[in-house]
């Protein structure tokens, strides 16, 4: 069945530090993948998206994510991490054809940053 | 409008009481989709429209809920007999016809069941 897994329910990096939230995905054809943000008290929030072509994908608010078929992951990165980032993320995978069109959400990484 | 919008932003009901929660999406997006977050069930598909019809309307709970949208534009969830195991936000999201878009999502309505 398809599948998304974040396995960090709650992560917390330092201002200007490095993040990597981790996504794991399973999907039996070339999976459409998305990433989300959302504030509190707010609706989510496209970062990036993944259909085809460059495994590495640019996306708002200088988010990154790779796309690793091998390893089945779409991992979001971003170099340095503001205050302001601190969120929930949401990793998705589109499931579609014939009669259906639906994200399938991962159950988020909480993100807390310390100043 | 700029954005999906979604109203109330706020609903406390009475159990057993029905609810509307109403969906106006972005202007020209043929597909709209409601789901549900809630504390320890993540976020939940329920239905999904292209144009009037729901091709999917897989993940309504029970037969208490109901959607429906007109004019290709708005739509309106239904909750009939509220329970309290409905506490939750509901969340309406609309998108281009296609697979190469990702989904603009709106603010919620967060739904109490006193």
């Amino acid at each position: 069945a398809q599948s998304v897994t974040q396995p960090d329910i709650h992560i917390t990096v330092s201002e200007g530090a490095s993040l990597e939230l981790r996504c794991n995905y399973s999907y039996g054809a070339t999976p459409y993948l998305f990433w989300y943000v959302q504030s509190p008290g707010q609706g989510l929030q496209l970062l990036l998206k993944y259909f085809s072509g460059d495994t590495l994908v640019q996306g708002i608010k200088g988010f990154e994510a790779e796309f690793k078929r091998s390893q089945s992951s779409f991992n979001l990165r971003k170099p340095s991490v503001h205050w302001s980032d601190a969120a929930e993320y949401f990793c998705a995978v589109l499931l579609y054809g014939g009669a259906t069109n639906k994200l399938i959400f991962g159950t988020g990484t909480l993100l807390a940053v310390q100043p | 409008g700029a954005g999906v919008s979604q109203s109330p932003s706020n609903k406390v009901t009475e159990k057993g009481k029905d609810v509307e929660l109403r969906c106006d999406p972005i202007s020209g997006h043929t597909a709209l989709y409601w789901y549900r977050q809630s504390l320890g069930q993540g976020l939940e598909f329920l239905i999904y429209f292209q144009g009037n019809s729901a091709p999917d309307k897989s993940g309504l709970p029970s037969d208490r809920f109901s959607a429906e949208r007109t004019g290709g534009s708005v739509s309106t969830l239904t909750i009939q007999r509220t329970q309290q195991e409905d506490s939750a936000v509901y969340l309406c999201a609309s998108s281009p016809s296609g697979q190469n878009y990702g989904y603009t999502f709106g603010s919620g309505t967060r739904l109490t069941v006193v």
